[in-house]
């Protein structure tokens, strides 16, 4: 079983649309959970981490489900700059490393 | 304004060739790794350096090799390579490597390897 997986997509929606997505993974035992953008032919950008309670930036919604092993990303009102793959990055324990999935493709169409 | 700069953001290289990739960070960060991505796959982590000394070398074949001369900079040499290697290699870093790996990753522009 892979350590994240991720629905490649692409997810197409319309602008002012609300779009959500998945993340699963693998270790029981992992803390930390982050959600990164990249855009085509670009880095990887942090977009925001995960808490346990759940946290919300601006139009972006992000939720930790542990009994189930997900994450989730969820966004509000979609703009045509949402348009990108969002990466979801999850802490190996006692390994000292970050596991990213393979992306989620989003595309806002006017 | 980008904390971690790397060069060249493209590269084009025959299998004999031997180049370098360079990276630089000016976040005052602890941390530096080189990460390679795929078309479609996951990031794959091939090197970490902690206070310049490498503690993280994940099976990556010997004709790549890392150096970190001080905590801003980090390089990647490249020779011999396949075309399978082609692929984006990114820079990046964090404050520290902590043990609760919280650490927010900060990436450089990458560099777009084609092996020919």
């Amino acid at each position: 079983r892979k350590e994240v997986e991720q629905d490649p997509g692409p997810f197409n929606v319309p602008e002012g649309a609300t779009v959500a997505f998945n993340c699963t993974y693998s270790n029981s035992a992992s803390q930390s959970f982050f959600w990164y953008r990249q855009d085509c032919r670009k880095e990887p950008k942090l977009l925001m981490s995960v808490y346990s309670s759940g946290n919300e930036d601006g139009r972006f919604t992000a939720q930790l489900n542990r009994a189930s092993q997900y994450i989730s990303l969820l966004i509000r009102d979609s703009k045509l700059s949402d348009s990108a793959t969002y990466l979801c990055v999850v802490n190996i324990p006692n390994d000292y490393k970050l596991s990213f999935g393979a992306g989620t493709t989003v595309t806002v169409r006017a | 304004e980008t904390g971690v700069t790397q060069t060249p953001r493209h590269l084009v290289m025959g299998m004999t060739n031997k180049k370098s990739l360079k990276c630089e960070q000016h976040l005052g960060h602890n941390a530096m790794y080189w990460y390679k991505q795929s078309a479609k796959k996951p990031l794959e982590l091939m090197f970490v350096y902690s206070l310049e000394e490498r503690v993280e070398n994940n099976s990556v074949p010997s004709r790549f090799s890392p150096e970190c001369p001080n905590s801003s900079h980090l390089f990647l040499h490249l020779h011999t390579l396949q075309p399978e290697d082609s692929a984006l290699y990114l820079c990046a870093s964090s404050q520290d490597r902590g043990e609760a790996t919280n650490e927010k990753l900060f990436f450089g522009s990458g560099t777009q390897l084609s092996v020919l």
